[in-house]
């Protein structure tokens, strides 16, 4: 049974950091991985999308990485901003269950001026 | 482009009460996905549409939940009765084909008292 594991759950840093969310997973016959955030009330917005055959992702100040023979994958945000403060959610799609997505319980991060 | 909507945003019910929430995907995504997260646990997968049939419902948590999709278009999910238990928000999403970005929307926070 697939579970999705993040490490920190709660992370406060100053801002100007540069930082590094954990994601684990225990099956790696995943399809894809996605990391997502979510803001107070809000959706999750999709922020990066790293098939199985990638090594990472980049989109601006953020980058994920993906090594599935290990299990694990990484979002590293660059120069963090207090507008990063959310909650980042990570996500896999497994092989042979259809479209469903498995998340981990979540990263709060806090990002102080 | 208008993205997914759901609703109500807020529903406060009795124990024994019977609710329906409403999900309406992005104009011609024929998957739609319904998850939900409880207090505390991650979000988790509920089920899956292609257009009105039930593609995956494997996370349905029993049968006093009911979703439906006819038409292809919105999907409703009722709970009946609903119990203290089913409080959470509740997520919908939507994507084009399967395997590709979802789109969640805001989400429906559900409250049994």
């Amino acid at each position: 049974k697939q579970e999705v594991t993040q490490i920190p759950a709660a992370l406060s840093v100053p801002e100007g950091e540069n930082l590094v969310l954990n994601c684990s997973f225990t099956d790696s016959a995943i399809y894809n991985l996605q990391w997502f955030r979510q803001d107070p009330g809000k959706g999750l917005t999709s922020l990066l999308l790293i098939q199985s055959s990638q090594r990472e992702q980049t989109s601006g100040r953020l980058n994920a990485s993906l090594d599935k023979s290990s299990g694990r994958s990484t979002l590293y945000i660059a120069a963090s901003q207090p507008g990063d403060s959310a909650t980042y959610l990570c996500a896999v799609r497994p092989y042979n269950q259809g479209g469903k997505l498995i998340f981990g319980q979540g990263t709060e991060l806090s990002v102080k001026p | 482009e208008a993205g997914v909507t759901q609703f109500p945003s807020h529903s406060v019910i009795e124990k024994g009460q019977t609710v329906t929430l409403r999900c309406d995907p992005i104009s011609g995504h024929d998957n739609l996905y319904w998850y939900r997260r409880v207090m505390g646990k991650e979000i988790k997968f509920l089920l899956h549409f292609v257009k009105e049939s039930k593609q995956d419902e494997s996370g349905m948590p029993n049968n006093r939940f009911l979703a439906e999709r006819t038409g292809g278009t919105y999907s409703t999910l009722k709970v009946q009765p609903a119990e203290l238990e089913d409080s959470g928000v509740y997520f919908c999403a939507s994507s084009q084909v399967v395997g590709v970005q979802q789109y969640f929307g805001p989400g429906t926070r559900l409250t049994v008292t």
